[in-house]
């Protein structure tokens, strides 16, 4: 079965400043899709970014990036210019081709400081 | 994306007794899911909803305890019979993307707690 592990369950970072998440998957498959989520405290999951395994361009998404390290099995989000507002728990979230399923890491809770 | 709505936001339930969650999509979806979150836990998939068949559960969840509806493309709700306070968690559905079809949004969630 696929495992997904966020090794740091809490982060800080101060405002204005870049912070990288840390997520590894376990899988044997080669078609397959990953997700970063953030869940604040008003507990709504929302999508942050999302990447195809296919591709191997790393996804942006404004200050959200990703570094998909396929062979490593590796993929880290990284906020840039870090905002009171990214506090939240940010959870990875892997999903094989073909199936429904969403795997979720038991997720990383940053913290911003002012 | 869609916009997801969940009915209760919120509630307080006695033990022994059954809570029905509502799940409602402002655009036809084919897949609903249902996910249950455990205080400081990560999500877990507890069924897969399709509209016009039976729902598909994970394994450690089944019907008697999580009967699920799905009477339209718009619209799913779960019930969770015969609660303890096991049972508190929050609740979320989810749909798939009709774009992107690997992606799935989520409702504001259901707290629940069991006294």
């Amino acid at each position: 079965a696929q495992t997904v592990t966020q090794s740091q369950p809490e982060m800080s970072v101060q405002e204005a400043e870049t912070v990288t998440l840390s997520c590894t998957y376990d899988t044997s498959e080669s078609d397959y899709y990953l997700f970063w989520y953030k869940q604040p405290p008003s507990r709504q999951m929302i999508l942050v970014i999302r990447q195809e395994a296919y591709k191997q361009q790393n996804a942006t998404e404004n200050r959200f990036s990703v570094n998909f390290q396929k062979a490593a099995k590796s993929f880290s989000l990284k906020i840039s210019d870090s905002q009171l507002g990214d506090a939240a728990m940010y959870f990875c979230a892997y999903r094989q081709g073909g199936s429904e399923k969403l795997v979720f890491g038991k997720g990383t809770k940053l913290t911003v400081n002012p | 994306s869609a916009v997801i709505s969940q009915k209760p936001s919120r509630d307080i339930c006695q033990r022994g007794t059954s809570l029905t969650i509502q799940c409602q999509v402002d655009s036809q979806v084919t897949m609903m899911f249902w996910y249950r979150q455990q205080p400081g836990q990560s999500l877990t998939l507890i069924a897969t909803a399709n509209q016009g068949s039976e729902a598909t559960y994970e394994s450690g969840f089944v019907i008697d305890k999580f009967p699920i509806s799905r009477p339209n493309l718009t619209f799913s709700t779960l019930t969770v019979s015969n609660m303890s306070p096991e049972d508190s968690s929050i609740y979320l559905c989810s749909v798939e993307d009709v774009g992107f079809q690997e992606t799935q949004y989520f409702g504001p969630g259901t707290r629940l707690l069991v006294l």
